[in-house]
């Protein structure tokens, strides 16, 4: 299984919902990781757990809230979103960080959840 | 500031032909350098990646040549598919988990 399932595929929510985008992968990869990407433009990096553990944080609004529950799921909590907002978002994931060899830090994508805020 | 960059937003290609896409950084740190390939409404799939100690790298159709001293990475795309007509990102790392990736080169392939 070398695949990350993300869902929903299509989300639509008002500015006041509350909702959470999924991923999952079961290829033992012990990194994660949230990236949003606007049309035309490449993917950026939000959030990245290894390990379970938040290591990254890019300087993301509160009203985005990840979580890993364990080392196959991550999770995003959406509330209080602008229209600005409205981006594909994409999850990740890759063998932990520490390079043991050329294809370490290869990252398997998801097919990403096209949000849009009204 | 953009530390990875593909200068050409787009380029247009004949079938069989070799098609060649360019990326440029600026961030002495990256020691380890991807491609992706993106189609409409999906998530990228990684396609070949070099390492900074290498200056090429090859899989199939597909090579990655890697200039350090120019800070330059180019894709070699040999003989060019319709299948390949695509969005392509380059995307650098420096051992910190942490992909930057350049502005996208939209590849079309001409039947």
């Amino acid at each position: 299984d070398t695949e990350v399932t993300q869902t929903p595929k299509h989300l639509v929510m008002g500015m006041t919902n509350k909702k959470s985008l999924k991923c999952e992968q079961h290829m033992g990869h012990r990194a994660m990781y949230w990236y949003k990407q606007k049309a035309k433009k490449p993917p950026e990096l939000m959030f990245v757990y290894s390990y379970e553990k938040l290591s990254i944080n890019e300087s993301v609004p509160s009203r985005f809230s990840p979580e890993c529950p364990n080392s196959s799921l991550l999770n995003l909590h959406l509330h209080a979103l602008q229209p600005e907002d409205s981006a594909l978002y994409l999850c990740a994931s890759s063998p932990p960080g520490g390079r043991q060899g050329p294809m370490n830090t290869e990252a398997f994508f998801g097919q990403g959840t096209r949000l849009t805020v009204v | 500031d953009q530390q990875v960059k593909q200068n050409s937003p787009s380029l247009s290609v004949q079938e069989g032909r070799i098609s060649i896409l360019n990326c440029d950084y600026t961030n002495s740190m990256f020691d380890y350098f991807l491609w992706y390939k993106k189609y409409p409404a999906e998530g990228p799939t990684f396609l070949i990646s070099i390492s900074s100690i290498k200056d090429k790298n090859e899989d199939g159709r597909f090579t990655v040549f890697l200039n350090k001293s120019a800070k330059h990475l180019s894709l070699h795309i040999v003989p060019s598919q319709p299948g390949d007509s695509a969005v392509y990102f380059c995307a650098a790392d420096r051992g910190n988990e942490k992909l930057t990736f350049g502005t996208g080169t939209r590849l079309t392939i001409i039947p």
